[in-house]
């Protein structure tokens, strides 16, 4: 089973600010096979990005995702009041699926 | 507009039995591959079995294996989850999530849940 680690575990940061979160697995995720989701209090989680770099649809573009094998990286290049929520990475590329623990983004 | 409705939630005593059903619209839902993903109170996101758009591979999250089921029915556009033998640590918020593609297991769209409680 791949095991994500995602850091930091909060990340306290003002509006406007650059957000860098980070994953990385236990081993190489198979063709990248790597998504990213943002979920709100309350709220089911949203995906983000896919196959390691590619927006979902409807994504903003300051949402970008970088990163291979075992490190992946999830950047929001300037922080709007909506995007404080918690990141989820996941990867879909050997089974057992399987999800990091989470990075809260927070507002400083 | 894709739509995932989830059912079937409650509480259920342990080593109790439910099954959730999660109605799906606004796609072609035997092209796509399902999951199921849980979610305990306060806590993180958690796989717990998926199914191929076909219906002919299905995964399991080990905590769930030979407990769980997952079905679906394309004439129906229905997904289910048979959960057997449940446990306290099976209490949790289901989503259903639909994937990325026949064999795509990321989740583009996400039902809002239903909720299983485990207890006495």
């Amino acid at each position: 089973e791949i095991v994500l680690t995602q850091s930091p575990g909060t990340l306290s940061l003002s509006p406007g600010e650059r957000a860098t979160l980070s994953c990385r697995a236990s081993q190489s995720v198979s063709s990248n096979y790597l998504a990213w989701y943002q979920q709100k209090p309350g709220q089911a989680p949203r995906l983000l990005i896919y196959g390691a770099s590619s927006r979902a649809t409807g994504i903003p573009d300051r949402f970008s995702g970088s990163g291979s094998g075992t490190d992946f990286t999830l950047t929001i290049s300037r922080l709007e009041p909506e995007d404080f929520a918690v990141y989820y990475c996941q990867q879909y590329g050997s089974s057992p699926w399987t999800f990091g623990q989470g990075t809260k983004v927070e507002i400083k | 507009e894709v739509q995932l409705l989830e059912s079937g939630g409650g509480l259920v005593q342990p080593g109790g039995s439910l099954r959730l059903s999660c109605a799906a619209s606004g796609f072609t839902f035997s092209s796509y591959a399902m999951s199921w993903v849980r979610q305990a109170p306060g806590r993180g996101l958690e796989w717990v079995s998926s199914i191929s758009g076909s219906g002919g591979s299905i995964y399991y999250a080990g905590s769930v294996k030979g407990r769980f089921t997952i079905s679906r029915d394309n004439s129906k556009n229905t997904l289910y989850l048979q959960m057997n033998s449940l446990r306290a640590e099976d209490a949790a918020l289901y989503y259903c999530a639909k994937g990325g593609g026949q064999y795509l297991y990321y989740f583009d769209y996400w039902g809002q849940g239903t909720l299983v409680t485990v207890s006495s």
